[in-house]
């Protein structure tokens, strides 16, 4: 079947350090790979998307490479921020738009001042 | 972006009672809806599928006479606990996608206490 593995957290670091959330899948066939944020209160968002091996997705300096060899889609930033403080989710889809999602369990991250 | 809402945001209720939840697609047309159960420190779970004017498709594990899932427009779905119990507390949080693009929207979630 079809799952999604992210490391666990909770994740503590520093204004502007480097963050690395890992995230490995299973599936069949060929997935498209999300990574999701759920700020406090708030509903999740897509931060960004790969849809096929080598692609890079980014959005708001975050960035994530699809590694077909690894079956991996890890979350990078290179200098983080309090307002980044959420939890980020890893998830992937096999079909269309009309297929439900399979998310990890999730990673909190906490950046402090 | 697109908004999906939902409402209430929170609710407590005793058990034995019903509970509906309503998923709302503001500014788009929602051809399908999903809806996911979320435990603390746990993924989302997908519960079940919901296509406009069809029935509702459960996962397996999901009783659908406990949830039942209407989907009678293209921009509102509703979640119905039946004769809720305190297990049922969780999390319930839907998603929607319109006409086949790729993007899912996500609610801001409905957080039920079953005392």
């Amino acid at each position: 079947g079809n799952s999604v593995t992210q490391m666990e957290g909770p994740v503590t670091l520093s204004e502007e350090a480097f963050l690395t959330i890992n995230c490995t899948y299973t599936a069949t066939g060929y997935p498209s790979l999300f990574w999701y944020v759920q700020y406090p209160g708030e509903g999740l968002q897509l931060l960004l998307k790969a849809t096929k091996a080598d692609d890079k997705g980014s959005n708001k300096g975050f960035e994530a490479t699809y590694r077909k060899e690894t079956t991996s889609f890890h979350l990078e930033k290179g200098s983080v921020q309090v307002s980044d403080s959420a939890v980020y989710f890893c998830a992937l889809r096999v079909d269309s738009g009309n297929t439900p999602l399979v998310f990890g369990k999730g990673t909190r991250l906490s950046v402090i001042a | 972006g697109a908004v999906v809402s939902q409402h209430p945001s929170r609710v407590i209720c005793k058990s034995g009672t019903s509970v509906k939840i309503e998923c709302r697609s503001l500014d788009f047309q929602a051809t399908t809806m999903f809806w996911y159960r979320q435990f603390p420190k746990q993924s989302l779970m997908l519960m079940a599928t919901s296509n406009e004017g069809s029935k509702a498709t459960y996962e397996q594990g999901v009783e659908k006479d406990k949830f039942l899932i209407n989907h009678a427009s293209l921009t509102l779905s509703t979640l119905t606990v039946t004769s809720a119990h305190p297990e049922d507390s969780s999390f319930y949080i839907c998603s929607a996608s319109g006409g086949g693009g790729e993007t899912q929207y996500f609610g801001p979630g409905t957080r039920l206490l079953v005392l």
